[in-house]
């Protein structure tokens, strides 16, 4: 069974520029989480989407965005990128809305910028 | 607010010996707690998974328990192995109305010398 698929699994970025990283969750999961990961902050929620709608937002500025699509593929957005936006991102997915299951993580997408 | 405090930072023990990672946080509405592992610049792996309901879990030479009065969970490592050096998160799931979404400890730097 194929765990949760992050691409791509690094990026170089310019400041200004925006990016877009995908996930592809465990097949028949139907809610992803995105996560950011530095070693200032830590994993810190970014934010939690279900059958396409996003139901749960971290505190991060509105440069930061995201979708599901009906295959419950995920992607996430950051414009107007910032050195400080360089960071480890994860991708979780779980089976159901609520968190009973848990989430299982994608190895992530390293993200630098400069 | 919900904070998750993990202690120590880092540990650094021979091989063979039995171990103990401490997870604690302020605020039992919790829906669940999780364990998990991370490699240098890799994802997250799950180790063990405790709904608030339940006392402890086990899984091979792991057993993580839950005391959600007190806010505290521990991590018990039989007779290490030098394969278990990484980085050890604990992660609790608040039950504020619609949130599904993980508060992260800062880890604990296990070091296995063989």
């Amino acid at each position: 069974k194929a765990g949760v698929t992050q691409t791509p699994r690094y990026l170089i970025k310019t400041r200004g520029q925006q990016v877009t990283l995908s996930c592809s969750p465990i097949s028949g999961h139907r809610s992803v989480s995105w996560y950011q990961q530095t070693p200032g902050q830590g994993l810190q929620f970014l934010f939690e989407y279900f059958s396409e709608t996003q139901r749960n937002k971290g505190n991060f500025p509105g440069r930061f965005s995201g979708r599901q699509f009906s295959n419950s593929r995920s992607e996430m957005n950051v414009s107007t990128l910032e050195l400080g936006d360089s960071a480890l991102y994860l991708c979780a997915s779980s089976p159901e809305a609520g968190a009973e299951s848990g989430y299982t993580f994608g190895s992530g997408t390293r993200l630098t910028v400069v | 607010k919900q904070e998750v405090t993990q202690i120590p930072a880092a540990l650094s023990v021979p091989e063979g010996e039995n171990l103990v990672l401490n997870c604690s946080f302020t605020d039992s509405a919790i829906y669940n707690l999780q364990w998990f592992r991370q490699d240098p610049g890799k994802g997250l792996t799950s180790l063990l998974l405790i709904q608030s309901s339940q006392r402890e879990q086990t899984s091979g030479r792991l057993n993580a328990s839950l005391d959600k009065s007190s806010g505290r969970s521990t991590l018990y490592i039989a007779a290490s192995q030098p394969g278990d050096s990484a980085t050890y998160l604990c992660a609790v799931t608040p039950t504020t109305s619609g949130t599904y979404k993980y508060i992260f400890g800062t880890g604990t730097r296990l070091k296995v010398l063989a």
